[in-house]
Order: C-alpha cells, then sequence, then structure tokens
C-alpha cells in the first residue's frame, strides 16, 4: 500500500527555518517524481518544488533561492528545506507523488506551517 | 494570482450536469496535454479525479469527464450528487516559469 507520512511544521518566526519529512512506503521515491504542493488558508493550491526521478529540480519563483527539495534515498524519504521563511509561507504542505507532470495520485496528510512573530 | 482561472463557484441541483471551465494560455493549457483536476473536501487532501485532460484514473466515476479546447480545459461532472460538493482544482504544465505547474484559484461547487 502506498503511503505518504508527513513530519515537521509548525510555528516558526519570521525569517526562521523548518524542515519538513515525507516518509514514504509501498514504492521508491527516486523511481518517480516527487512534488511539494502547499495550500494558504482559505486559498487554492500552489505548487512549489518538484524532484525529478534524475534528481533535477525546479521551484515556484516565490521559494526559489530559500526552498530546497532533496531526497535520501536510503530511508526513502522526501524533504524541502526552508529558509528565510516569510509570513506568506504561512500554509498547509503537502507532498505528492507525482506521476506524470502535476498528475498526483497520493497525497501526504499535510503539514501545517504557521510563519508569525 | 493564480496562473489558471477559475470560476469561483459553480452550482447544480442533484442530477444536473456542470462543467467547471480552467483558462490558461499557450504556455500552459493550450501547449500541452498535462491538465490535471483535483476534488477537494475540506480538511482533506485533494483527490485526483482527471489527468492528461481526459483520463479517469482507476476507480474514479465516469460522471467525470474532461476535455480541452484551445488555452481553456473544461471539468463536466453529470449526474450530480451531495457528496460532489466540494472545491475543484486544475493544473498544468507550463513552458513557461517556473517551467513546471501551475494551479488554478480552485472553484467551490455547491449542491443545492
Amino acid at each position: 500500500e502506498v503511503q505518504l507520512v508527513q513530519s515537521g511544521g509548525g510555528l516558526v518566526q519570521p525569517g526562521g527555518s523548518l524542515r519538513l519529512s515525507c516518509a514514504a512506503s509501498g514504492f521508491t521515491v527516486s523511481d518517480t517524481f516527487m512534488s511539494w504542493v502547499r495550500q494558504a488558508p482559505g486559498k487554492g493550491l500552489e505548487w512549489v518544488s518538484v524532484i525529478y526521478n534524475s534528481g533535477s529540480t525546479h521551484y515556484a519563483d516565490s521559494v526559489k533561492g530559500r526552498f530546497t527539495i532533496s531526497r535520501d534515498n536510503s530511508k526513502n524519504t522526501l524533504y524541502l528545506q526552508m529558509n528565510s521563511l516569510r509570513t506568506e509561507d504561512t500554509a498547509v504542505f503537502f507532498c505528492a507523488r507525482d506521476f506524470s507532470y502535476g498528475a498526483v495520485d497520493y497525497w501526504g496528510q499535510g503539514t501545517l506551517v504557521t510563519v508569525s512573530s | 494570482q493564480s496562473a489558471l482561472t477559475q470560476p469561483a463557484s459553480v452550482s447544480g441541483s442533484p442530477g444536473q450536469s456542470i462543467a467547471i471551465s480552467c483558462t490558461g494560455t499557450s504556455s500552459d493549457v493550450g501547449g500541452d496535454n498535462h491538465v490535471s483536476w483535483y476534488q477537494q473536501h475540506p480538511g482533506k487532501a485533494p483527490k485526483l479525479i482527471i489527468y492528461d485532460v481526459s483520463n479517469r484514473p482507476s476507480g474514479v466515476s465516469s460522471r467525470f469527464s474532461g476535455s480541452k479546447f484551445g488555452n481553456t480545459a473544461s471539468l463536466t461532472i453529470s449526474g450530480l450528487q451531495a457528496e460532489d460538493e466540494a472545491d475543484y482544482h486544475c493544473s498544468s504544465f507550463t513552458t513557461s516559469s517556473p517551467l513546471y505547474v501551475v494551479f488554478g484559484g480552485g472553484t467551490k461547487l455547491t449542491v443545492l
């Protein structure tokens, strides 16, 4: 059974850092595309970042230079390192198995990141 | 402001059909067939209901269908049921920045 279990998140001050984790089971993260998608309170979805099976990465302009997506193949886990956090980064973050350029068939449970002083 | 434009809300009565539009540009919806649709109930993760414009994942009701004409994709739900009341989001691969995926702002479907 495919599962994505997220951890991390919480309350952080502006300018601070957080790392989100997404432990996968039932498949191998390095065999597929893996994305992070976020949703600000009461808003729509926003794609954040992707790591291809090749290891190449892409980022939304809003997070480029501040966020880093990575994976640990030995732990079958996806990460999102978030630095220089801003109040506008406040959102529920989802990790996602992306089988075809935005076609996500499995989602993590979501984790709330709140950036506030 | 979202890259793809969706109506904020639509409504319909049980048994009726409704359509939700998703308008982009030639760099995304109009130029690529990697258009997906998601259903999201409150407090839940999104659920994929259409991918590659018109394909349904296994287990998704045939009442859901997708199409595309020019720069606009559409999701049609036929035989509306109470459980269809949810938010619907479209996405598309884009050949412009960020060179991956953009989403619409989401549409709230109300079943009257």
